[in-house]
């Protein structure tokens, strides 16, 4: 089983539409869990981070982790034009002494106007 | 805002050339890492590297791979004989935590492309 996994899509939405992505990972371990936005031919950038279970909401954004589930998932409420890029979870190994980051798949997310 | 500052943005080379990838962390940060990603796949962790020395690295970082920070700011990676399947985007991520709560901001990449 992968460590972390991700649907790579793509997803494509209307705007103003609710999105849910979401990954599942196989080690119970893991306790920090990251969302990267990438735009094309761009590098990673950090949207969110969530430590352990439940919620966090920054804006339109919501990180959700179920650690029960080993699931976590990002909802974008009113999503927007802007909101069209890659979004990859990570999650730093736990036995990696400097955290190195287990990337899901991506999911290519489309919001049309 | 701080940022992770890469160069070159596109880098073009022939087979068995050797190509430097230069990056500069954000000053405060003590952690840094090299990562790639091949066109369409996951981005894949390369190296690690903590107190002017490697903490950890891939099975993909070979022998023609090395990382140095040769003055306080800059940080490279380097191919020695590049193959065509080196091709891809190389990100450079720097943290000021290891271990946990290990939040790594990444530059805009390099793409190298290996003809």
């Amino acid at each position: 089983q992968k460590e972390v996994e991700q649907d790579p899509g793509p997803l494509s939405v209307p705007e103003g539409a609710i999105v849910s992505l979401n990954c599942t990972y196989s080690n119970s371990a893991f306790q920090y869990f990251m969302w990267y936005r990438q735009y094309s031919r761009k590098g990673p950038e950090l949207l969110m981070y969530t430590y352990s279970s439940g919620n966090k909401e920054d804006g339109r954004f919501t990180a959700q982790v179920d650690k029960s589930s080993k699931y976590i998932s990002l909802f974008i409420r009113d999503s927007q034009p802007s909101d069209s890029a890659t979004y990859l979870c990570a999650i730093p190994q736990r036995s990696s002494n400097t955290g190195k980051l287990i990337f899901g798949q991506g999911t290519t997310l489309q919001v049309k106007p | 805002e701080p940022e992770v500052t890469q160069t070159p943005s596109h880098q073009v080379t022939q087979m068995g050339q050797e190509v430097i990838l230069r990056c500069v962390p954000i000053s405060n940060h003590l952690y840094f890492y090299w990562y790639r990603q091949i066109l369409g796949q996951k981005v894949e962790f390369l190296v690690s590297f903590y107190n002017n020395e490697i903490s950890e690295k891939s099975e993909i970082f070979d022998d023609q791979f090395s990382v140095e920070r040769p003055d306080g700011s800059n940080f490279t990676l380097k191919i020695r004989s590049t193959k065509l399947e080196d091709s891809a985007m190389y990100f450079c991520a720097s943290s000021a935590q290891g271990a946990g709560k290990n939040i790594q901001y990444f530059g805009a990449g390099t793409r190298l492309s290996v003809l």
